[in-house]
């Protein structure tokens, strides 16, 4: 079945800082990819999306580019702030389902000292 | 707009006990879905619904069941909570069709204790 995997965490960064969170995913037929972000204390909100390949999802200085060739959907910024620090979750939905199927990862968990 | 909306914010049961987590969301969304969170784990589905008197399973159903009678509200119940239950759940909406399909809109989640 359709599946997510990132990399492990804690991620220990000093601000501004270059992150990268890399993602990896199985799936059938073209789904769309996400990246959550969950800060302490709250549910989780969208930071970005892509829906087909080559797209790139942008929002708040992060990055992340739909590589169907690799399967993957990597985060990136360039200087990462204090305000940052959360847990990541790249997630992907089963093309034409509406949302209800979408498919986690582990989360990835990431501290930016000052 | 409230978005989702969930009720209690933190909630401690003892084996056996039943309850029901509350979740209302006030956007017209077609579809709502339950998950657990637990370390390590990322987050597994329940059960999901697509529509007023739509329910199915997910990933982890056993222990719970759910019911939409309206578009709004979806509440989520344990029948005979268990410790295996601790965790933190989260309520979402999500709607098919245009630019913001697919995206998932969570509630700040109810942290549940069984003991």
């Amino acid at each position: 079945g359709d599946s997510v995997t990132q990399m492990e965490g804690p991620v220990t960064l000093s601000e501004e800082a270059f992150l990268t969170i890399n993602c990896t995913y199985t799936a059938t037929g073209y789904p769309s990819l996400f990246w959550y972000v969950q800060y302490p204390g709250e549910g989780l909100q969208l930071l970005l999306k892509a829906t087909k390949a080559d797209d790139k999802g942008s929002n708040k200085g992060f990055e992340a580019t739909y590589r169907k060739e690799t399967t993957s959907f990597h985060l990136e910024k360039g200087s990462v702030q204090v305000s940052d620090s959360a847990v990541y979750f790249c997630a992907l939905s089963p093309s034409n389902t509406g949302g209800f199927k979408t498919i986690f990862g582990a989360g990835t968990r990431l501290f930016v000292k000052a | 707009n409230a978005g989702v909306t969930q009720t209690p914010k933190f909630q401690v049961l003892k084996t056996g006990q039943s309850m029901t987590l509350q979740c209302a969301q006030d956007m017209n969304h077609e579809y709502m879905s339950w998950y657990r969170q637990d370390p390590g784990m990322g987050l597994r589905l329940i059960h999901y619904s697509v529509g007023a008197g739509i329910t199915d399973q997910g990933e982890v159903p056993n222990g719970y069941n759910v019911s939409r009678s309206t578009t709004e509200d979806f509440p989520l119940r344990l029948l005979s909570a268990a410790p295996s239950q601790t965790s933190v759940y989260f309520c979402a909406s999500s709607y098919f069709g245009g630019g913001g399909a697919d995206t998932q809109y969570f509630g700040p989640g109810t942290r549940l204790t069984v003991l």
